[in-house]
C-alpha cells in the first residue's frame, strides 16, 4: 500500500516558540493532504485539507495564523505551529489521498512544555 | 453535515470469543463507509471499507462489517478474536460527493477493544 512518513515522530519544545511537522507521501503523489489532530482518548478532527500549490481550507474553529500549512509539492505538505502553546499539545496525524482511498501518516506527538 | 457515533467506548472480550463493534451514520446524503484500527501511538490504518456493491465487506485478518442503509449502521465484527486485536478501533465516513471517496473523512469517537487471555 501507498506510505505517508511524518517527521518529527515526537517533539517537546517551549511555550512561544514554532515547530514545524512534516508529511511526506513516499510512493505516491498526494494531491490532497489533510491535517488532523487528536487529543488523549478523543477521535481524530480535522484541522485543514491542503492542496498542492494552493491555500488550504481550514475547518471551522482552526485558525490558520497558528497553524501554517503549505503543500508545496505532490509529496510534501507541512504544518506549522505558531507560538506554541501547551494547550496545542496533541497528536497530529497527516494522510495523502490516492487510489480512492486516504493513507496516514504515523503521526506526530507535540509537547509544549 | 454527516456524523458518526460509536456507541461502545470500550468492549473487553476474552481471547477467541466474537466482537461487535457498533457504529452507526447520519447523512443526508449517499456515504463511503470505513473502519481504521490505531495502536497505541501510532497513526492509522485502514481495515476496510464499504464504497458500493455488496453490503458485507471484509478484511484480510477475518474482520467484517457490513453496510445497513435502512439502519445506517456499519457495524465491525470478528468471530474469533486475538491478543493482537487489542487497539482502538475507529469507524469513519465520507460525503459520496462527485463520486470520490477520499475525501473529508468524519471519524467516530473510537472503541477501544482489549482481548483478554
Amino acid at each position: 500500500g501507498a506510505v505517508v512518513s511524518q517527521h518529527p515522530s515526537r517533539v517537546i519544545c517551549k511555550s512561544g516558540t514554532s515547530v514545524k511537522i512534516e508529511c511526506r507521501s513516499l510512493d505516491f503523489q498526494a494531491t490532497t493532504m489533510f491535517w488532523y489532530r487528536q487529543f488523549p482518548k478523543q477521535s481524530l478532527m480535522l484541522m485543514a485539507t491542503s492542496n498542492e500549490g494552493s491555500k488550504a481550507t481550514y475547518e471551522q474553529g482552526v485558525e490558520k495564523d497558528k497553524f501554517l500549512i503549505n503543500h508545496a509539492s505532490l509529496t510534501l505538505s507541512t504544518l506549522t505551529v505558531t507560538s506554541a502553546h501547551p494547550e496545542d499539545s496533541s497528536f497530529y496525524i497527516c494522510s495523502g489521498s490516492a487510489y480512492n482511498e486516504q493513507f496516514f501518516g504515523p503521526g506526530t506527538r507535540l509537547t509544549v512544555l | 453535515a454527516q456524523s458518526v457515533t460509536q456507541l461502545d467506548s470500550q468492549v473487553p472480550v476474552f481471547e477467541e470469543a466474537p466482537v461487535e463493534l457498533r457504529c452507526n451514520y447520519s447523512s443526508s446524503v449517499s456515504v463511503y463507509l470505513f473502519w481504521y484500527v490505531q495502536y497505541p501511538n501510532q497513526g492509522l490504518q485502514l481495515l476496510l471499507k464499504y464504497l458500493s456493491g455488496s453490503t458485507l465487506v471484509e478484511s484480510i485478518n477475518g474482520f467484517e462489517a457490513e453496510f445497513n442503509k435502512s439502519q445506517t449502521s456499519f457495524h465491525l465484527r470478528k468471530p474469533s478474536v486475538h491478543i493482537s486485536d487489542t487497539a482502538e478501533y475507529f469507524c469513519a465516513v465520507n460525503v459520496n460527493a462527485g463520486g470520490t471517496s477520499y475525501g473529508k473523512l468524519t471519524f467516530g469517537q473510537g472503541t477501544i477493544l482489549t482481548v483478554h487471555p
